[in-house]
């Protein structure tokens, strides 16, 4: 079992819809969640953090946390052509550790 | 600076070769990464400095591969005797203790 588990997509998704992008991850002592965009050829730039679980807005974007079912998404509204590109879970601080353990990522597609 | 500098940006060198690149952190930021993205993968976690110490250098791949940290600032990744396999992406990282990581723009490394 990977340690942080995304579907690669691609996900497609019209113009002005919800995206929606989960990710669930194995180590239950996990204690930070963030998202990240990754355009190709560009490197990842932070969206977001989370870090209790429940809902965190931010613009467009909204980050939900449920740790009983080690889940983690992002919800993308209104989405735009623009963002289109690779969004990256990352989750850090389980078994003692600082590092951030990155998903492989999930393509997203915007039809205009 | 006002964010991660890495450099050089692009790197081509011959199979064998020994080759460093270069992480300049986010002012203050005591902790610094390393990761590693080969074309179209994920990122694959490297080494983790807290201050001038390594306490996670569990993603180096071989002893080939080397970091230092000095003065709580500026890393210098080292690859000895590069083999092709080692072409890819890499990507510094710094935070805040706790806190979100941001990105440089990353060096392209190609050993031909």
């Amino acid at each position: 079992q990977k340690e942080v588990e995304q579907n690669s997509g691609p996900l497609s998704v019209p113009e002005g819809a919800i995206a929606s992008l989960n990710c669930t991850y194995s180590d239950r002592g996990s204690q930070s969640f963030f998202w990240y965009r990754q355009y190709s050829g560009k490197s990842p730039e932070l969206i977001m953090s989370i870090y209790s679980n429940g809902d965190k807005e931010d613009g467009r974007f909204t980050a939900q946390l449920n740790k009983a079912s080690q889940y983690v998404s992002l919800l993308i509204r209104d989405s735009q052509p623009s963002d289109s590109a690779t969004y990256l879970c990352a989750v850090r601080g389980g078994s003692g550790t600082y590092k951030y353990i990155f998903g492989t990522g999930t393509r997203l597609k915007v039809l205009a | 600076g006002a964010g991660v500098s890495q450099s050089p940006s692009n790197k081509v060198t011959e199979k064998g070769k020994d080759v460093e690149l270069r992480c300049d952190p986010i002012s203050g930021h005591t902790a610094l990464y390393w990761y590693r993205q080969s074309l179209g993968q994920g990122l694959e976690f490297l080494i983790y400095f807290q201050g001038n110490s390594a306490p996670d250098k569990s993603g180096l791949p071989s002893d080939r591969f080397s970091a230092e940290r000095t003065g709580g600032s500026v890393s210098t990744l080292t690859i000895q005797r590069t083999q092709q396999e080692d072409s890819a992406v890499y990507l510094c990282a710094s935070s805040l203790i706790y806190t979100e990581a941001f990105f440089g723009q990353g060096t392209r490394l190609t050993v031909v």
